[in-house]
Order: C-alpha cells, then sequence, then structure tokens
C-alpha cells in the first residue's frame, strides 16, 4: 500500500509571510498532484507535476517533484488571505491498471490572517 | 455544463438504516470515484468505476456497494447505515484517458449515523 505523509497538518501565518508543505512517501509515483479544497465544496486541482526534478510555478505558488519522485513541496510566497484552505497532495501511477486512482495525503489546513 | 453534481448535500440516518447517495457528471468521462473525507485523514477511495456497467472496490469498501447503470451516474448505496460511517462523501470523475488525468470533484454529502 503506497502512504502519503503530508506536513504540517495545520499552519496558521500572517499575511506577506511565506510557507512550505510537504509531501513525503517511500513509494515512487509517476506523477503527483496538488489540490486546494474550500470549506464545503470539493477539492480543485492547482497543478500536476510528472518528471522528477520539475519546478512549476503558479503565480505566487511554487510546486516541486522530488528527483527521485517521492516527495513534493508546495511553496506559497507572501501569503494572502484567499489563500485559506485545505491543500491536499495525490499520487497517481500510470499503468494499464492504475486507472487513475489517486493516493492522497492527510492535507494541510491553512489560515492566513489578514 | 453543471460538472459533477451529488445527491443529497446533507443527511442524517439512525443506525441500520440504509440510503442512497447520487453521482451525476456531464463531461462524458469514463472513470467515475467515491470517496470518504474524514478529519486529518484526506480522502480515501471506497470504489471506482472505469465505464458504465463496471465497478472495483477501493481502498475502504466495506459495508458499501455501488453500481453504474448508465455512465453519467454512479451511485453509492449504504445497506445498513452505522456511525464508523459518519462522514463526509465526494464523488469525482476523470476521461480517463491516461494515468495521470485531473478528478473532477462534486460538492460532496455530509453523512450522519446516529
Amino acid at each position: 500500500t503506497q502512504l502519503l505523509e503530508q506536513s504540517p497538518q495545520f499552519l496558521s501565518i500572517q499575511e506577506g509571510e511565506n510557507l512550505t508543505v510537504y509531501c513525503n512517501s517511500s513509494s515512487v509515483f509517476s506523477s503527483l498532484q496538488w489540490y486546494r479544497q474550500e470549506p464545503g465544496e470539493g477539492p480543485v486541482l492547482l497543478v500536476t507535476v510528472v518528471t522528477g526534478g520539475e519546478v512549476k510555478k503558479l503565480k505566487r505558488l511554487t510546486f516541486q517533484f522530488g528527483d527521485a519522485r517521492k516527495d513534493s513541496s508546495l511553496h506559497i510566497t507572501a501569503a494572502q488571505p484567499g489563500d485559506t484552505g485545505l491543500y491536499l497532495c495525490a499520487g497517481a501511477n500510470a499503468g494499464g491498471t492504475s486507472y487513475g486512482k489517486l493516493t492522497f495525503g492527510q492535507g494541510t489546513i491553512l489560515t492566513v490572517h489578514p | 455544463n453543471a460538472g459533477v453534481t451529488q445527491t443529497p448535500k446533507f443527511r442524517v440516518l439512525k443506525t441500520g438504516q440504509s440510503m442512497t447517495l447520487l453521482c451525476a457528471q456531464d463531461m462524458n468521462h469514463e472513470y467515475m470515484y467515491w470517496y470518504r473525507q474524514d478529519p486529518g485523514m484526506g480522502l480515501r477511495l471506497i470504489h471506482y468505476s472505469v465505464g458504465e456497467g463496471t465497478t472495483a472496490k477501493g481502498e475502504v469498501p466495506d459495508g458499501y456497494n455501488v453500481s453504474r447503470l448508465k455512465k453519467q451516474n454512479f451511485l453509492l448505496g449504504l445497506e445498513s447505515a452505522a456511525p464508523s460511517q459518519t462522514s463526509v462523501y465526494f464523488c469525482a470523475s476523470s476521461p480517463g484517458t491516461s494515468g495521470i488525468d485531473e478528478q473532477f470533484f462534486g460538492p460532496g454529502t455530509r453523512l450522519t449515523v446516529l
């Protein structure tokens, strides 16, 4: 069974601060997805990283996939109250019987105070 | 397009009662999934389907049954509800064109079993 350990579980910061969320596994994944979920809604995809060492930027968000494809990180620069939410990493494996199934981390609840 | 919709949004059951959760998608996606979300545990896959008429077990299938009689609908049934099934249930769909497709989530059903 593949597991994804996400840390920290909770993060409470002031507007303007930087933060990093980590997603680690002992298993190799073909790709890593990051989702954001707001209260009362379902998760929404932020990014997919597929190549070891890959770095993707989405405005103030930077996503990195580890060289060995076992870990990933999400870095937010100058956090804003609108960034508040639950961030989830999810690993996927390509292959005939994977059927797009995702293994999710436990999630990080981020609160950005004005 | 409505995307992925779920019915009902909220439900309270007594132990031993049964119910069916309905998921519908209008994106012509092949793959559909049912997850449960509990605090501190991310999302866990209950059952999934890779096409009309097919279903398969996920990580936590016990106590649940599913059916996919039509491509656009995926039903999750609880035959005899237990308090341990109190959770938020999410349905998701994906195109099924690759192992790293984005999953599109519904807004969730909050179920309480007394």
